[in-house]
């Protein structure tokens, strides 16, 4: 059965440095979602993707964060600077339209130190 | 606006008893609803859906949902738990049906369900 696949499973990283998460969603999907959980809190939509652009976004999402699908599978979320408070599991999640169900990643566990 | 309430944070019941996960949502819109199970270290698994059909709801793993809209509710239950459903249970809700686009989902607080032998 095919998944959504995240890459790496943690990333430790130090305040102001820049990372990027990488995600293989469903090959046939055309839809594309970043979420996020910080410990202990709700799981927080960010931004979803579609035709090769932003389709909707959050108020989380500001100028730090940026998405990309730099080729034909992957699926990347940027975070140039990153915080503190991005200590987060972040999510990936694809759609085979926006009208059907989201498929999620296993999620890769940001660590700002 | 759409958000989620899920009544208890932690359930425990033995094994082969009944499960009822509570939820409770508002929406602006007609909505979707699903429930979603994350077992540790794994990723968020579709349980079982509502969009705008029946609305009794049959899932993986012997779950089921009713969506009742007079009280803006969609419990899951399982008639007899078993020691691998032990897991986290979310409760999400989005605007729009099928037909139309989703968009972004709104998740609730998440419900570890702890099951005894």
């Amino acid at each position: 059965e095919p998944e959504v696949t995240q890459t790496p499973s943690h990333q430790v990283t130090q305040m102001g440095q820049e990372v990027i998460l990488r995600c293989v969603p469903i090959s046939n999907h055309l839809y594309f979602y970043w979420y996020r959980q910080i410990l202990g809190q709700k799981v927080e939509f960010l931004v979803s993707f579609y035709n090769n652009e932003i389709s909707e976004k959050s108020e989380i999402f500001d100028d730090q964060f940026s998405v990309e699908r730099p080729d034909g599978s992957n699926f990347t979320l940027k975070i140039r600077s990153t915080k503190l408070e991005d200590s987060a599991m972040y999510f990936c999640a694809s759609s085979r339209d926006g009208s059907y169900e989201q498929y999620f990643g296993p999620g890769t566990r940001l660590t700002v130190t | 606006a759409q958000s989620v309430t899920q009544l208890d944070s932690h359930v425990s019941v033995s094994e082969g008893t009944p499960v009822l996960l509570r939820c409770n949502y508002s929406s602006s819109y007609s909505p979707s609803l699903f429930w979603y199970v994350q077992h540790p270290n794994k990723g968020l698994q579709l349980l079982l859906k509502y969009t705008s059909a029946a609305t009794l709801v049959k899932g993986i793993n012997g779950f089921e949902a009713e969506f009742k809209k007079s009280e803006t509710s969609f419990h899951l239950t399982k008639p007899s738990a078993h020691m691998s459903d032990a897991a986290e249970y979310f409760c999400v809700v989005s605007r729009g049906n099928r037909g139309s686009t989703l968009g972004r989902l709104y998740f609730g607080r998440g419900t570890q369900l702890t099951v005894w032998p």
